[in-house]
């Protein structure tokens, strides 16, 4: 049972252009949201969180959006770098504590 | 400093061996997990420890033994692994083990059983 979605396995995007990656959670108890980075063979690297009190938390060219009523939340990579060519995994926890992976999103900007 | 470290990176092991994953951070932080990862997969949690106590198992197969030495440490201890095994093995941290505490990872051990 996939309680966090990321339904887009990859995108492209062109350097100096904004990524848009989406991710959608479907247990109401989530109260605590994070991007995970990774590159293969290496572990997430952590990149932003978004606290279920906030609708946006930004963080030099990272910023995370999330419409609780929706149960939707969006990374904004603005502007994209080929260096941000990675699988970049959304993540979801509350009670019980315990990550709650998205299958991720393989993110290729070109330049 | 978000540093979680883990050794070795790379272990082969025959089905009858035993070995152990190690994990170490000097966070001060009190929580600690072990993470399976396949190819394609998303991470999926195996064990946590909080507080040097283990709170939740995952059902893991027993041939799958976590070790909490102290807090700064995570062993996980490995016997009669199966082929499907294999598989990218991570540690996190976090500060505490309430719902915001951001995990922190380590590079992983890449796991192969013959």
């Amino acid at each position: 049972d996939q309680q966090v979605k990321q339904n887009s396995p990859s995108l492209s995007v062109q350097e100096g252009r904004i990524s848009i990656l989406n991710c959608d959670y479907t247990n109401s108890m989530f109260d605590y949201f994070l991007w995970y980075k990774k590159y293969p063979a290496e572990g997430p690297t952590f990149l932003i969180s978004i606290s279920s009190i906030k609708d946006k938390n930004e963080d030099g060219r990272f910023t995370v959006f999330l419409n609780k009523s929706a149960k939707h939340l969006s990374l904004h990579i603005v502007p994209s770098q080929p260096g941000d060519s990675a699988v970049y995994f959304c993540a979801a926890t509350g009670d019980p504590l315990a990550l709650n992976f998205g299958k991720g999103t393989s993110l290729l900007v070109t330049p | 400093d978000t540093e979680v470290t883990q050794t070795p990176k790379h272990l082969v092991m025959g089905m009858t061996n035993k070995k152990s994953l190690k994990c170490e951070q000097h966070m001060g932080h009190r929580a600690m997990y072990w993470y399976k990862q396949k190819a394609k997969k998303p991470p999926e949690l195996m064990f946590v420890y909080s507080y040097e106590k283990l709170s939740i198992n995952e059902s893991v197969p027993s041939r799958f033994s976590p070790e909490c030495p102290n807090s700064s440490l995570l062993n996980l201890h490995l016997h009669a692994l199966q082929p499907e095994d294999s598989a990218l093995y991570l540690c996190a941290s976090s500060q505490g083990s309430g719902g915001t505490d951001t995990q922190y990872f380590g590079p992983g051990t890449r796991l192969t059983v013959l």
